[in-house]
C-alpha cells in the first residue's frame, strides 16, 4: 500500500521566520511528487518534482526531492501571514493517481 | 485558465436520501477524480475515471457510485446518505500522459452534512 507521511502535522511561527516542511513516501512506481497549498477552499498547485527536476523555486518558496531518501522538503523563507494554510504533499504513481499525506497546518502569527 | 466547478459549495441532506454531487471541468482532461477530506485523514480517493464511461474504485468506494457520461462531467452519487459521509468532497481533473501530467486541478469543494 502506497504511503505518504508529512511532518510536522502543525506548526506555529512568527512572521519573518523560515520554515521547513517534510514529506516522506513509500510507494511503488514513483512518478512525481507534488506540493499543494490549501487555504479555506480547494488545494492549489505549488510545485511538481520528478526524476528530471529535483529542485524548484518560486519566490520565497522552494522544494527539493531526495530520491535516495524517498523524501522532499518545502522551504518557506520570510514567512507572511498569508502563508498560513495547510500544505499537502502528494506522490504520483502509475495510472495518474496521487497519494496524499495528511498535510501540515502552518500558522504564521504577526 | 484552468477551471473545475462543483455544483454546490454547501449541502445539507437527511440520512437515507440519495445525493448527487456534480463536477465539471473545461480543460478537456481525460482523468477525473473524487476525494473526500476529513481532519486527521487527509484526502482519500473515492473513485476516478480515465475516460467517458470508465470508472475505477479508489481507496474508499463503499457507499458511493459514480457516473461519467460526458468527458467534462463526473458525478458522485451517495445512494443512501449516512452520517459518516459528512465530509468535504473535492473533485479534481488531470490530463493523461507521463509524469509531467500528474498535476491535478481541484474544484472548490462541496461541504456535505448528513443529519
Amino acid at each position: 500500500e502506497d504511503k505518504v507521511v508529512q511532518s510536522p502535522l502543525s506548526l506555529v511561527v512568527h512572521e519573518g521566520d523560515t520554515v521547513t516542511l517534510n514529506c516522506s513516501y513509500e510507494v511503488t512506481n514513483f512518478r512525481s511528487l507534488l506540493w499543494y497549498k490549501q487555504e479555506k477552499k480547494a488545494p492549489t498547485f505549488l510545485f511538481m518534482l520528478t526524476s528530471s527536476g529535483i529542485e524548484k523555486k518560486s519566490g520565497r518558496l522552494s522544494s527539493i526531492l531526495d530520491k535516495k531518501e524517498l523524501s522532499s522538503i518545502l522551504n518557506i523563507t520570510a514567512t507572511q501571514t498569508g502563508d498560513s494554510a495547510i500544505y499537502l504533499c502528494a506522490v504520483g504513481t502509475s495510472g495518474s493517481r496521487l497519494t496524499f499525506g495528511e498535510g501540515t497546518q502552518l500558522t504564521v502569527n504577526p | 485558465d484552468v477551471k473545475v466547478t462543483q455544483s454546490s459549495r454547501y449541502l445539507v441532506k437527511r440520512t437515507g436520501e440519495k445525493v448527487f454531487l456534480e463536477c465539471v471541468q473545461d480543460m478537456d482532461h481525460e482523468n477525473m477524480f473524487w476525494y473526500r477530506q476529513d481532519p486527521g485523514l487527509g484526502l482519500r480517493l473515492i473513485y476516478f475515471s480515465y475516460d467517458v464511461k470508465m470508472k475505477e474504485k479508489g481507496d474508499i468506494p463503499e457507499g458511493y457510485s459514480v457516473s461519467r457520461e460526458k468527458k467534462e462531467r463526473f458525478s458522485l452519487i451517495l445512494e443512501s446518505a449516512s452520517t459518516n459521509q459528512t465530509s468535504m468532497y473535492l473533485c479534481a481533473s488531470s490530463s493523461r500522459g507521463g509524469p509531467s501530467t500528474d498535476t491535478q486541478y481541484f474544484g472548490p469543494g462541496t461541504r456535505l452534512t448528513v443529519l
